[in-house]
């Protein structure tokens, strides 16, 4: 069966610093892979999403970079943080027809 | 550009009723998927029921059902017998077909009351 996993859980950066998260995939190949982010009380945002190794789309202009350097790991990335980077961070993965399943999200809290 | 819309940022229902949840989208496409997924208070992202849009039934999971109206893009969720363990944000989410991303709408919050 094909599972996600997500980490770390929680993160607590001070403005500036940079910021890896990570995900992978198990039981699949060639997965499509997203990161949303969730603000406090509010939808998903979809941040990036890859077709496949080395192949990142960007759909929002920020400070966070995406990198898939194995088929079925996708990384989130900031080189230095803004308060406005705080948020609820989701990476999921889905493949022809199916639905897609998330992870089970990164809290980030920057201050 | 796809948007999604759900019309009701809260919802509440007694435990063991009933209640429906509102979605519509805005869409050129024929070949799509609509979904229902739900947040509880861990924010794990749950599959409740999925539609695809050239299906005319409606979609069926145990006390879950999609009241599915392509003409007028609505894409409506009932919650029969309401339990306390329903009480979650609702998001409402649309793709097309191929590898493209899922396109949310803002949720809906639903309290069940005991």
């Amino acid at each position: 069966s094909q599972t996600i996993h997500q980490w770390p859980a929680t993160l607590v950066q001070p403005v500036g610093s940079p910021l890896s998260l990570e995900c992978t995939v198990e039981g699949t190949s060639n997965p499509n892979l997203y990161w949303y982010r969730q603000a406090a009380g509010r939808g998903l945002q979809l941040l990036f999403y890859s077709v496949g190794i080395g192949q990142i789309s960007s759909e929002v202009p920020q400070n966070l970079s995406a990198s898939r350097p194995q088929d079925r790991q996708f990384i989130l990335s900031s080189k230095k943080l803004l308060l406005s980077d705080s948020g609820f961070y989701l990476c999921a993965w889905g493949k022809g027809r199916a639905y897609y399943t998330f992870g089970s999200g990164t809290r980030l809290t920057v201050v | 550009a796809q948007t999604v819309t759900q019309s009701q940022p809260e919802m509440s229902v007694q435990e063991a009723e009933t209640v429906t949840l509102s979605c519509t989208y805005d869409t050129s496409e024929s070949d799509y998927y609509l979904f229902w997924y739900k947040q509880p208070p861990s924010r794990q992202m749950i599959l409740v029921i999925r539609q695809e849009a050239y299906k005319q039934q409606n979609a069926t999971e145990n006390r879950f059902s999609v009241n599915f109206q392509k003409a007028a893009k609505s894409f409506s969720l009932k919650i029969s017998d309401s339990q306390l363990g329903d009480a979650a944000m609702y998001f409402c989410a649309y793709r097309f077909s191929g590898n493209t991303p899922l396109v949310f709408g803002k949720g809906t919050r639903l309290s069940v009351i005991a």
